[in-house]
């Protein structure tokens, strides 16, 4: 049990076009969703916690306009990146929790190329 | 001063070797403390976490937490070389807002 799948894997896209990444738990309900960002040696970044039907809450000095997040049911959410640049090239991982927010299952992850 | 502060490695063991993985966290307000691993290119997966101070062990992995010292350790008994893999240290409190460590890269060779 706690799957979680992203979609896409990997995407390339030119700058100045928007992105949208799902991110779905499979086989349970999560209450809580995570969307997290890693850069090559380093450390998996929090961007944003969200909650079913509730507007995200985002990290500080996470854009919330350029990093639209929606969580439209129990066992999916989204996060779009708007007018992406080379520098938002980054691998992008969600993460689930259901009724322990600490508890989070990782999905694969998105690999987002911005050229 | 960084929140959580994990020697990236890389680290090489025999195969069979016990395996001593280490965090250090500044925030003592952390309440609970997980274990993950990460292959290349993929999420990472968890492994077990531990609330507060003390010891969980699950199989061959041991996770030991000390509150006193800010101090988390991940113990890998005989280890093997599907063992090869980073693994991320992480702390935080019951809202799920984590702080990852940067990761330790372990290779087991056989």
């Amino acid at each position: 049990g706690a799957v979680v799948s992203q979609h896409p894997s990997r995407v390339i896209c030119k700058s100045g076009t928007s992105v949208k990444i799902e991110c779905r738990s499979l086989d349970f309900q999560a209450t809580t969703m995570f969307w997290y960002r890693q850069f090559p040696k380093k450390s998996l970044m929090l961007m944003a916690t969200s909650n079913e039907g509730s507007k995200a809450t985002y990290e500080q000095g996470v854009e919330k306009d350029k990093f639209l997040i929606n969580h439209a049911s129990l066992t999916l959410s989204t996060l779009t990146v708007t007018s992406a640049h080379p520098e938002d090239s980054s691998f992008y991982i969600c993460s689930a929790a259901r009724d322990r927010a600490y508890e989070q299952y990782f999905g694969p992850g998105t690999r987002l190329t911005v050229t | 001063q960084k929140e959580v502060e994990q020697d990236p490695g890389p680290l090489s063991v025999p195969e069979g070797a016990i395996v001593s993985l280490n965090c250090t966290y500044s925030n003592s307000a952390f309440q609970y403390f997980m274990w993950y691993r990460q292959y290349s290119r993929k999420g990472p997966e968890l492994l077990m976490y531990t609330y507060s101070s003390g010891n969980k062990e699950d199989g061959r992995f041991t996770a030991q937490v000390d509150k006193s010292s800010k101090y988390i350790s991940l113990f890998i008994r005989d280890s093997q070389p599907s063992d090869s893999a980073t693994y991320l240290c992480a702390t935080g409190g019951s809202q799920g807002n984590l702080i990852f460590g940067k990761g330790t890269k372990l290779s087991v060779k056989p």
